[in-house]
């Protein structure tokens, strides 16, 4: 069965401090997704990235960047020079062969202070 | 363009209520998605559909928890006699083409609150 980890449950940064949100997950698939969403205190899950098993190349987008390793089945995403804007509930997800369904883990909260 | 979305934002009923909530998907989306999200957890799913039809249900709790899009576009979940563990937010979702891992968009959830 699938399962996402993310065992920070609460980080606190002062404004441009660089931060990673780490992601474990297990699946016994050897084609699955792995997705990043931001929740901002309004509620809405937004998308932030896509990533296929079969490309493990890192993404940078703006401050953003993700660091996919299969080998240790971590997909952390790390944001540089943070804002206050940054300040959300990050969930990674999993979306394995022949389910439409993500998984989702519990979620980590970031609070980037002033 | 409009995104997701879903009314009431916030229900409030007695326990033993029945309640029903709606999503308008993004116009032309395949897919719709509803998830349940307890406070402090991510979100968890419920049901999917693929235009009219439902094509997994796995992740309803229980009979009183029941999902149609019957014209493939607006869906409403609808919940029966209400009990205080339905309190949390549902989360509808929608995504363009029913492919393994189509990017998911999601509404701004409606918050349940059973007293």
């Amino acid at each position: 069965a699938q399962k996402v980890t993310q065992a920070q449950t609460e980080i606190s940064v002062v404004e441009k401090e660089d931060v990673t949100l780490d992601c474990v997950y297990e699946t016994r698939d050897t084609t699955y997704y792995l997705f990043w969403y931001k929740q901002p205190p309004s509620g809405e899950l937004v998308f932030l990235i896509r990533r296929n098993s079969f490309d493990e190349q890192n993404e940078i987008s703006g401050r953003y960047s993700w660091n996919f390793q299969k080998s240790t089945s971590s997909f952390n995403f790390t944001i540089t020079a943070s804002q206050v804007v940054d300040s959300a509930v990050y969930f990674c997800a999993l979306s394995d062969t022949g389910r439409r369904a993500l998984t989702f883990g519990s979620g980590t909260r970031l609070q980037v202070q002033p | 363009g409009a995104g997701v979305s879903q009314s009431p934002r916030y229900k409030v009923a007695k326990r033993g209520q029945d309640v029903a909530l709606r999503c308008d998907p993004i116009s032309g989306h395949v897919s719709l998605f509803w998830y349940q999200q307890a406070l402090g957890q991510g979100p968890e799913f419920l049901t999917y559909f693929q235009n009219e039809a439902q094509l997994d249900k796995s992740g309803l709790p229980s009979d009183r928890f029941f999902a149609e899009r019957p014209e493939g576009s607006v869906s409403t979940l609808k919940i029966q006699r209400t009990q205080q563990e339905d309190s949390a937010v549902y989360l509808c979702a929608s995504s363009l083409v029913d492919v393994q891992a189509d990017t998911q968009y999601f509404g701004p959830g409606t918050r349940l609150t059973v007293l």
